[in-house]
């Protein structure tokens, strides 16, 4: 596609339940990386992909956070009994290449998680 | 810690020149890089700086030095258009992304 795509747009869940984000990222690109962001805040990094491989999940906020890639298309990142406290957007971006020190990302428009 | 400092808010006229500051407190980077974000949609790539000194792309201009722990973004010519959040963000060497919590521009006409 000619760009990021993420679905759900929106998203109201209730507390406890299971979600599931995903991200199609632009082809032919081998990066993709899940960020957080709360109103109002800065975007909070969660997790990378190169590949399919992810090399360091030590930013997924819990272990009710987990996110897998299909080869080098889509990933979905799931949250499992979901709080109220993980109401945010989530945006997903893709980049040519994670081993490029000039990485530029290009950014999905973002799922709103709404947990009631 | 390891993080990026912005101011939270700038206010600037149309047509003037405004600078939104950056400073961090993070060592070993690959460069600073700056993102445009509108309300309700989604950041896009403005520019990086991978060494030292000012990076120009038309309106848009970024400056870092590495001794300083500083780094800014110089918007020229502002355009009602330009009113938006802009971020500073680098990669650190253990590849963590660091993002600041971003700079609100607000352009009076």
């Amino acid at each position: 596609g000619a760009g990021v795509s993420q679905s759900p747009s929106n998203k109201v869940t209730e507390k406890g339940k299971d979600v599931e984000l995903r991200c199609d990222p632009i082809s032919g690109h081998t990066a993709l990386y899940w960020y957080r962001q709360r109103l109002g805040q800065g975007l909070e990094f969660l997790i990378y992909f190169q590949g399919n491989s992810a090399p360091d999940k030590s930013g997924l906020p819990s272990d009710r956070f987990s996110a897998e890639r299909t080869g080098e298309s889509v990933s979905t990142l799931t949250i499992q009994r979901t709080q109220q406290e993980d109401s945010a957007v989530y945006l997903c971006a893709s980049s040519l290449d994670w081993a490029r020190a000039k990485n530029i990302q290009y950014f999905g428009a973002g799922t709103r998680l709404s947990v009631l | 810690g390891q993080s990026l400092e912005q101011p939270s808010e700038v206010t600037a006229v149309e047509g003037a020149i405004v600078q939104i500051n950056c400073t961090y407190q993070t060592s070993g980077f690959y460069g600073l890089s700056w993102y445009q974000q509108h309300d309700g949609g989604a950041p896009t790539f403005l520019s990086y700086n991978a060494l030292d000194g000012l990076e120009e792309t038309g309106r848009f201009s970024s400056f870092l030095s590495r001794s300083d722990s500083y780094g800014y973004l110089l918007l020229q010519e502002l355009q009602m258009k330009d009113s938006a959040s802009y971020f500073c963000a680098v990669r650190r060497r253990d590849d963590k992304i660091i993002f600041g919590k971003g700079t609100r521009l607000h352009i009076l006409p």
